[in-house]
């Protein structure tokens, strides 16, 4: 079983639509907890920590599910601009474990 | 603003050569990573180094080694690079605790023929 399951989609939506990514993890240990969002042909750069009482960066919401080791993000309206992979990162001992990402289209 | 810099962006050697990847963090982080990154298998660690001359393996440490004569670089080596080493390798760095934000360089795609 791999260590960080998403689903990898290409996601197509609208402009303006409502989306939401899953994710499982594997290490129960787990302490920190964050999406990451990766430009085509680009780095990947810190999207939002997820903390266990779920937290909102404006059009952007994330839960923690630690009994069931499960993470989501949920993006409110979304823009052209939102179109990227979103990675999955659970936090091992002193290291990060990356998905290998959901794949978001936006279109007009 | 943070900056992680890597020495390349496009790469490309043949069967066998040795290949160094340089990368240099300007905010005196102390923990240092090498990833490679595959379609499919998303980002997988090779090496990191939590202080200078400090190294750890990843997850797929074999082909690679690595070097921290400098805080702020971390270099990869490839002694004889193989066609299964083609990929995207990317560099970044954090403050010590592990919880914090990993700050990325570019990446530089390697092609072994």
């Amino acid at each position: 079983r791999k260590e960080v399951e998403q689903d990898p989609g290409p996601f197509n939506v609208p402009e303006g639509a409502t989306v939401a990514f899953n994710c499982t993890y594997s290490n129960s240990a787990s302490q920190s907890f964050f999406w990451y969002r990766q430009d085509c042909r680009k780095e990947p750069k810190l999207l939002m920590s997820v903390y266990s009482s779920g937290n909102e960066d404006g059009r952007f919401t994330a839960q923690l599910n630690r009994a069931s080791q499960y993470i989501s993000l949920l993006i409110r309206d979304s823009k052209l601009s939102d179109s990227a992979t979103y990675l999955c990162v659970p936090g091992g001992y002193n290291k990060l474990i990356f998905g290998a990402g959901t794949r978001l289209a936006v279109h007009p | 603003d943070v900056k992680v810099t890597q020495s390349s962006r496009y790469l490309v050697k043949r069967t066998g050569e040795k290949v160094f990847l340089e990368c240099v963090q300007d905010m005196d982080h102390e923990n240092m990573f090498w990833y490679r990154q595959d379609p499919g298998l998303g980002l997988r660690l090779i090496y990191f180094s939590y202080d200078v001359k400090m190294k750890e393996k990843g997850d797929i440490p074999e082909g690679y080694s690595v070097s921290r004569e400098k805080k702020e670089r971390f270099s990869l080596i490839l002694e004889s690079a193989s066609t299964n080493q083609t990929s995207m390798y990317l560099c970044a760095s954090t403050r010590m605790s592990s919880y914090n934000e990993q700050f990325f360089g570019p990446g530089t795609r390697l092609t072994v023929l």
